[in-house]
C-alpha cells in the first residue's frame, strides 16, 4: 500500500513552453501533498505545499506564477511549470499524507520527474 | 528554521565493513525523522520512520537512532555491501513539513 506516482517520469520541452507533471496517491487519499526540487548533487527543497480545496503554500523564494500548483481531488495534485527556461531543469519529486494529516504520519514518495529544457 | 547537516558527505568503504552515517539537526521540535535512501537519477526509498517519542528503528541490516536533546541521528550499517552503494538522506518533520538533510553520499567496493 501507499504507492504514489507521477506521471511524467521524464519530460524534454523548448524553453518557453509549459510543462505539467501530475501526482497520484493510488491506495489512499491525500490531504495534503507536496512539491520538491531537486538539482545534481543537492538535496531535496520544499517548494510549496498543497492543501486539497485550496490554494499552494509556497517557500520563499519559489515563484507562485510560475509553478502552478493545484489539488483538485484528494488523489490528485498538479504542478504546471509555466513558460520554462533552461534553470528550471532539475528534478521534481511530490510527496503526499495520508488523509488523518497527523504530524506523525510517514509521507509517502513519487519515484520524481526529470524536466529537461532546451 | 530548521537545518539539517548530514557527515560525512562521501564515504567509500570497502565491502563487510559496519559503517555509522551521522545527521544533525538545529531544531528539537521535531514529530519524527527519516531515513531515505537514494539512486543515482531514482526516488527516494524510505529505510526507516522514527518518531520523536522513540529511540531507535531497525530493518534487517539498518539500525536507527534518535537523540532528540542533542539534535542527533545516526544510522548504522551492518555488513555493507555494493549494493548499498547511494545516496542517504535524513530528514526531520515538524508542522507538515520535511526538512532534508545535505546527504551521505556512499560507495561500498566489493
Amino acid at each position: 500500500g501507499a504507492v504514489v506516482s507521477q506521471h511524467p517520469s521524464w519530460v524534454i520541452c523548448k524553453s518557453g513552453t509549459s510543462v505539467k507533471i501530475e501526482c497520484r496517491s493510488l491506495d489512499f487519499q491525500a490531504t495534503t501533498m507536496f512539491w520538491y526540487r531537486q538539482f545534481p548533487k543537492q538535496s531535496l527543497m520544499l517548494m510549496a505545499t498543497s492543501n486539497e480545496g485550496s490554494k499552494a503554500t509556497y517557500e520563499q523564494g519559489v515563484e507562485k506564477d510560475k509553478f502552478l500548483i493545484n489539488h483538485a481531488s484528494l488523489t490528485l495534485s498538479t504542478l504546471t511549470v509555466t513558460s520554462a527556461h533552461p534553470e528550471d531543469s532539475s528534478f521534481y519529486i511530490c510527496s503526499a499524507d495520508p488523509r488523518t494529516g497527523a504530524n506523525y504520519n510517514e509521507q509517502f514518495f513519487g519515484p520524481g520527474t526529470r524536466l529537461t529544457v532546451l | 528554521k530548521q537545518e539539517v547537516t548530514q557527515i560525512p558527505a562521501a564515504l567509500s568503504v570497502p565491502e563487510g565493513e559496519n559503517l555509522v552515517l551521522n545527521c544533525s539537526f538545529t531544531d528539537s521540535a521535531i514529530y519524527n525523522l527519516q531515513w531515505f535512501r537514494q539512486d543515482p537519477g531514482k526516488g527516494l526509498t524510505s529505510l526507516l520512520l522514527i518518531q520523536s517519542s522513540q529511540r531507535e528503528q531497525t530493518s534487517g541490516r539498518l539500525n536507527a537512532s534518535l537523540d532528540k536533546s542533542s539534535g542527533r541521528s545516526t544510522l548504522y550499517i551492518a555488513a555493507s555491501q555494493p549494493g548499498d552503494s547511494a545516496t542517504y538522506l535524513c530528514a526531520t518533520r515538524g508542522f507538515q513539513k520535511l526538512v532534508f538533510g545535505t546527504g551521505t553520499r556512499l560507495l561500498v567496493s566489493p
